[in-house]
């Protein structure tokens, strides 16, 4: 899994709390995403880090935010979880011209 | 504005035939263009992936080919095995390989090679 670690891998939450998830790499690459996987819709964009503090909306971005203090974690929050988020969200690193993917969180939002 | 377009969506093989899936894409300043093979439970994982100064990669049983003119890519698996059975994704980047763009998804084929 190139060095992503995501966690947690499994999340119920209920509508209305906030809700992080973190994604750690161990490859020191520069750039870090966050996608989400939804049916029918492949893998969108949230947001993206280019650098410790340095991050930009991507797609799908309304109704999260995300921040990097490190160069190894990048953390995604949903401020206030609603139904519409439940999805799979998936990290991603980008380094030496490829893009590689942790496992994925699985969030439920009930 | 789907930037990508991914076709079938869904494709039944028998072990042994060829596996094609096809996708578009319409803005020209893609220049990375990546297969991602994804089974249930797990992340996507790079497959194969080509740069758009050839028209042909090959890595075993999975070739890309690739038509600039016409803005369009195709994955084709050879000798297709139950083992392939899974969902594949294309994409494209305007980045070399992700950067700022990250990297713009077709919507996904499930594939199914049967016995």
């Amino acid at each position: 899994d190139a060095g992503i670690t995501q966690s947690p891998r499994h999340k119920v939450t209920e509508t209305g709390t906030p809700v992080t998830l973190r994604c750690h790499q161990t490859e020191n690459h520069r750039y870090m995403y966050w996608y989400r996987q939804d049916p029918g819709h492949g893998l969108r964009l949230i947001h993206y880090s280019y650098g410790v503090k340095d991050t930009d909306k991507g797609e799908v971005s309304d109704g999260y935010s995300v921040s990097r203090s490190k160069t190894e974690d990048f953390l995604l929050t949903l401020e206030s979880a609603t139904s519409s988020q439940t999805s799979v969200y998936f990290c991603a690193i980008s380094g030496g011209g490829t893009v590689n993917f942790g496992q994925g969180t699985r969030l439920t939002v009930v | 504005q789907q930037q990508v377009k991914q076709s079938p969506q869904s494709l039944i093989v028998q072990k042994g035939g060829i596996s094609i899936i096809n996708c578009a894409y319409e803005n020209t300043a893609f220049d990375y263009f990546p297969w991602y093979q994804q089974f249930p439970g797990k992340g996507p994982a790079l497959l194969i992936a080509i740069r758009p100064d050839v028209s042909e990669k090959k890595e075993g049983r999975f070739t890309i080919s690739f038509n600039k003119s016409a803005k369009q890519f195709s994955l084709h698996i050879m000798d297709s095995q139950p083992g392939d059975s899974a969902t594949y994704f294309c994409a494209a980047s305007g980045d070399s390989g992700g950067g700022a763009d990250g990297l713009t998804f077709g919507k996904g084929t499930h594939l199914i090679i049967q016995p």
